[in-house]
């Protein structure tokens, strides 16, 4: 079935490098996505969105890069910190017969190393 | 603390007992959300209101699983006759219309069936 899903489960960075996550989708109708970050016994944070309609948008230290050819959604985190540690999710807005809703990938662990 | 809340923080059932879960969303939002999370995985999307109306409810979703939200301001989960199944984190997000999608998430209620 279509799902969004994640290419590295896990990632290690040196503190001030720069870092990329990845997320790959298959359904070509999402209109809009969202990264979040996820510590240790605390719900989701939002970090950024994107509606398909841009490819790129900007936030503070992050960047989210859309290829809707490639259905291929990436977060960049410039300068990464200690604090950045955390589990990452993409999600995607599907709507379908049943209705509309978000459906989350299975994450990847960022662990910044000192 | 203005942020999402809920309670209680855990909860230990045994199995076949029924459980309620609160969540009281941002004051100003609309829109309330409720997910499912197991260990290593990504939320999972219950459903979905806005204001008062339930308007997405997960096909996955059991009947034993029902949500309220009665006067548009906090919302129950209630899940009947409990399975060690049903064993999760139980997520609430409330998020502003006029904002788009944009979701606060609370810090969860872990529920384990025993």
């Amino acid at each position: 079935g279509e799902s969004v899903g994640l290419h590295l489960p896990t990632l290690s960075v040196q503190e001030g490098d720069n870092s990329i996550i990845n997320c790959a989708y298959s359904n070509s109708a999402s209109d809009y996505f969202i990264w979040y970050k996820q510590e240790s016994g605390k719900g989701p944070q939002f970090i950024i969105d994107i509606r398909s309609n841009m490819d790129k948008r900007q936030g503070q230290r992050v960047t989210v890069l859309l290829n809707k050819t490639v259905k291929h959604l990436s977060l960049q985190i410039a300068a990464t910190q200690p604090g950045d540690s955390a589990v990452y999710f993409c999600a995607e807005k599907r709507e379908d017969n049943y209705g509309q809703n978000f459906v989350f990938g299975p994450g990847t662990r960022l662990s910044v190393l000192p | 603390d203005t942020g999402v809340s809920q309670n209680p923080r855990h909860k230990i059932t045994k199995r076949g007992q029924n459980v309620t879960f609160r969540c009281d969303p941002i004051s100003e939002h609309n829109r309330l959300y409720w997910y499912r999370q197991t260990l290593g995985q990504g939320p999972e999307f219950l459903t979905y209101f806005q204001n008062e109306a339930q308007l997405e409810k997960s096909r996955l979703l059991s009947d034993r699983f029902s949500a309220e939200r009665p006067k548009g301001s906090f919302s129950t989960l209630e899940i009947q006759r409990t399975e060690q199944g049903d064993s999760a984190m139980y997520l609430c997000a409330s998020s502003l219309e006029v904002r788009g999608y944009e979701q606060y998430f609370g810090p969860g209620t872990r529920l384990t069936v025993t």
